[in-house]
């Protein structure tokens, strides 16, 4: 049972560069989310994607992209790193037609020098 | 958008005895509430829900309440033990999205 699954756990990128979180989840859930966690702020919402083929912007999305790549797998991507993009990243799917359970990944640690 | 508070920020009990996390939240369309435990280096877990035509739900010593008039809901963990030491989160569906509070983290001393 891999549920969902993020790479990569742990990432250091300078100012400038550009990387890609990736997530995949194998229970066929038609939504997925991507949030961020910061001491003292919670998860906010940066991204989500109701379905395959559709994206929208949570609370936070300057500075990022997304792509839903099929019903599996949902990626972020950070086109010119900041320090204030320093967090952990976490990938979650919601359970289609059940309780509204959502199912995180277990976050990949991103650093911005 | 949902403004979701949750108090206190820490909180710290000795094992054996209860605690309670409280949150509060803005918008009266929301209609589910869960509740999410976090341990060190994982990613949040579901561990109790309300819907918000249900005024208490109960699992073994955890237990959820929910005012709607007051929109407040409530964590209620009662004969602590160390393993519940984690962050949990509250939480209120509004929308498209789940919307967190900001997290308690919970220390259970033996």
């Amino acid at each position: 049972n891999a549920g969902v699954t993020q790479t990569p756990k742990f990432q250091v990128l300078k100012t400038g560069q550009s990387m890609t979180l990736q997530c995949a989840q194998d229970m066929n859930h038609n939504s997925m989310y991507w949030y961020r966690q910061d001491p003292g702020m919670g998860l906010r919402l940066i991204y989500y994607s109701a379905s395959e083929g559709t994206t929208d912007k949570g609370e936070v999305p300057n500075g990022y992209n997304v792509s839903r790549l099929n019903k599996r797998e949902f990626s972020l991507r950070l086109e010119s790193a900041a320090p204030s993009q320093t967090s952990v990243y976490f990938c979650a799917s919601l359970r289609t037609g059940g309780t509204g359970e959502l199912f995180f990944g277990e976050g990949s640690r991103l650093t911005v020098l | 958008g949902e403004n979701v508070e949750q108090h206190p920020s820490t909180l710290s009990v000795q094992e054996g005895d209860s605690a309670v996390i409280k949150c509060t939240y803005s918008d009266s369309a929301s209609n589910y509430f869960p509740w999410y435990k976090q341990e060190l280096g994982k990613g949040p877990q579901l561990i109790i829900d309300i819907r918000s035509n249900v005024g208490e739900k109960k699992d073994q010593r955890i237990a959820v309440t929910l005012n709607k008039t007051a929109k407040h809901f409530s964590l209620h963990i009662t004969e602590t033990q160390p393993e519940d030491s984690a962050v949990y989160f509250c939480a209120a569906h509004s929308g498209y999205a789940l919307n967190f509070g900001k997290g308690t983290s919970l220390l259970v001393t033996p």
